[in-house]
C-alpha cells in the first residue's frame, strides 16, 4: 500500500524558515517523479514544485523561486521541502503527491499545516 | 501559464441525478488534464487522468470527456459519498495549475 506521510509543519513568523518532510512507502521511491501542493485555507490548490526520481531536475512556481528548495534522499525514501523567507501568504497546507509516468498525481499524503504570522 | 477555469463554482443536486462539471483550459493541453475529489479535511485522490480515463478503483458512475481547452466531468447517478469539491489540473505546460474547483452539494 501507496503512503505519504509529511511533517515538519508548524508556526513561523515572516521571513523565517522550515523545512518539510515526506516520508514514503510502498512503491520504489527512487523511480518516480514527486510533488508539493499546497492549499491556502479555503482555497483552491496551487501546484508548488517538483523534484525528478534522481533528483536531476527540479521546477518550482514562480511565486516560491529563489525561497523553497526540493529534494530528496532516495536512500531514505524520503522527500523534502525547505521553505525560507517565508511570508503571510505561503501559510497553507503543503502536500507531497507521487507522480505517475503520464505525469497527474496518483497518490497523496495527508498534508502538513504552515502558518506564518506574526 | 494556463489558466484553469471550472464551473460552475457550486452545483446542488439531488442523489440519484446526474451532475456535470467543467474545466476549461486557456490555451490547449491537449489531453494532459487530470480531475481529483476533495472532500473536507482529507487530501485531494485522483479520480481521472488523460481526461478520461477512470483512475484505480474508481466507480464507473464517473466518466471524463474532452481535449484541448474544454473538458468535462459526469457523474452518472450521485451517491453520498460524492458530495465533495472537483478540482481539474493540466499538466500539459510548466507551471502546472489547477482549476479553483466546484463544489458539489446536495440539493
Amino acid at each position: 500500500e501507496v503512503q505519504l506521510v509529511e511533517s515538519g509543519g508548524g508556526f513561523v513568523q515572516p521571513g523565517g524558515s522550515l523545512r518539510l518532510s515526506c516520508a514514503a512507502s510502498g512503491f520504489t521511491f527512487s523511480s518516480y517523479w514527486m510533488s508539493w501542493v499546497r492549499q491556502a485555507p479555503g482555497k483552491g490548490l496551487e501546484w508548488v514544485a517538483n523534484i525528478k526520481y534522481d533528483g536531476g531536475e527540479e521546477y518550482y512556481v514562480d511565486s516560491v523561486k529563489g525561497r523553497f528548495t526540493v529534494s530528496r534522499d532516495n536512500a531514505k525514501n524520503s522527500l523534502f521541502l525547505q521553505l525560507s523567507s517565508l511570508r503571510a501568504e505561503d501559510t497553507a497546507m503543503y502536500y507531497c503527491a507521487k507522480i505517475t509516468w503520464d505525469q497527474d498525481f496518483d497518490y497523496w499524503g495527508q498534508g502538513t499545516l504552515v502558518t506564518v504570522s506574526s | 501559464e494556463i489558466v484553469m477555469t471550472q464551473s460552475p463554482a457550486t452545483l446542488s443536486v439531488s442523489p440519484g441525478e446526474r451532475a456535470t462539471l467543467s474545466c476549461r483550459a486557456s490555451q490547449s493541453v491537449s489531453s494532459n488534464l487530470a480531475w481529483y475529489q476533495q472532500k473536507p479535511g482529507q487530501a485531494p485522490r485522483l479520480l481521472m487522468y488523460g481526461a478520461s480515463t477512470r483512475a484505480t478503483g474508481i466507480p464507473a458512475r464517473f466518466s471524463g470527456s474532452g481535449s484541448g481547452t474544454e473538458f468535462t466531468l459526469t457523474i452518472s447517478s450521485l451517491q453520498s459519498e460524492d458530495f465533495a469539491i472537483y478540482h481539474c489540473q493540466q499538466y500539459n505546460n510548466w507551471p502546472y495549475t489547477f482549476g479553483q474547483g466546484t463544489k458539489l452539494e446536495i440539493k
